[in-house]
């Protein structure tokens, strides 16, 4: 069972360049979410998206886009990289908090991304 | 709102030592607790959860944390450090019915031999 895939595990940009984190989970979760972290800030939630076709703005969304066409994918896009997103990015999914439970979250191995 | 304050970004503690990690946490309703691991160049691992049905919870690896409403708290111990616990740790915070967990500023723990 793969759980949270993350690509690429690193990647270099000059300022101004876009690109897109990939995410990929098989566990038929509902909710996905993307986190930064940064020293001494902990992970702060970027956006996230309750099922196919919705997405919501998290606490830092600023400076990226997400889109959810389908319940296994959620993929980060930064469209005009700048040198404040370097970070370690975290890909993270669980069941909906509606169904009852702690859900907790799955978590991908993280992208690092170096903005010059 | 929720929100969990982790106090002590560092922690150190001697090989045998016991291991006491705080965090105390804001809800305005009774909140699912979480304690996560982090090794390094990993990404997270949920070390134990606390859901109601018990306020000391067990976890993985000796880890335990008790649930303390009056003290707003859900503090992190194990009896005896040992080396391959030197991780950064993180306790976060859910509203029931709700989706997204809010993780505090982390806390990284040395091990000395």
């Amino acid at each position: 069972n793969a759980g949270v895939t993350q690509t690429p595990k690193f990647q270099v940009l000059k300022t101004g360049q876009s690109m897109t984190l990939q995410c990929a989970q098989d566990m038929n979760h509902e909710y996905m979410s993307w986190y930064r972290q940064d020293p001494g800030m902990g992970l702060r939630l970027i956006h996230y998206s309750v099922g196919a076709g919705i997405t919501d703005q998290g606490e830092v969304p600023n400076g990226y886009n997400v889109s959810r066409s389908t319940t296994e994918d959620f993929p980060l896009r930064l469209l005009s990289a700048a040198p404040s997103q370097t970070s370690v990015y975290f890909c993270a999914s669980s069941y909906l908090g509606v169904r009852g439970g702690a859900g907790e979250l799955f978590f991908g191995e993280g992208s690092r991304l170096t903005v010059l | 709102a929720q929100s969990v304050t982790q106090l002590g970004s560092h922690v150190s503690v001697s090989e045998g030592a016991l291991v006491l990690l705080r965090c105390n946490y804001s809800s305005s309703v009774p909140p699912y607790l979480f304690w996560y691991v982090q090794y390094p160049n990993q990404g997270l691992q949920l070390l134990l959860k606390y859901t109601s049905a018990a306020t000391l919870v067990k976890g993985i690896n000796g880890f335990e944390a008790e649930f303390k409403k009056s003290e707003t708290s859900f503090h992190l111990t194990k009896p005896s450090a040992h080396m391959r616990d030197a991780a950064e740790y993180f306790c976060a915070v859910r509203a029931p019915g709700a989706n997204n967990l809010f993780f505090g500023t982390g806390t990284r723990l040395t091990v000395i031999p």
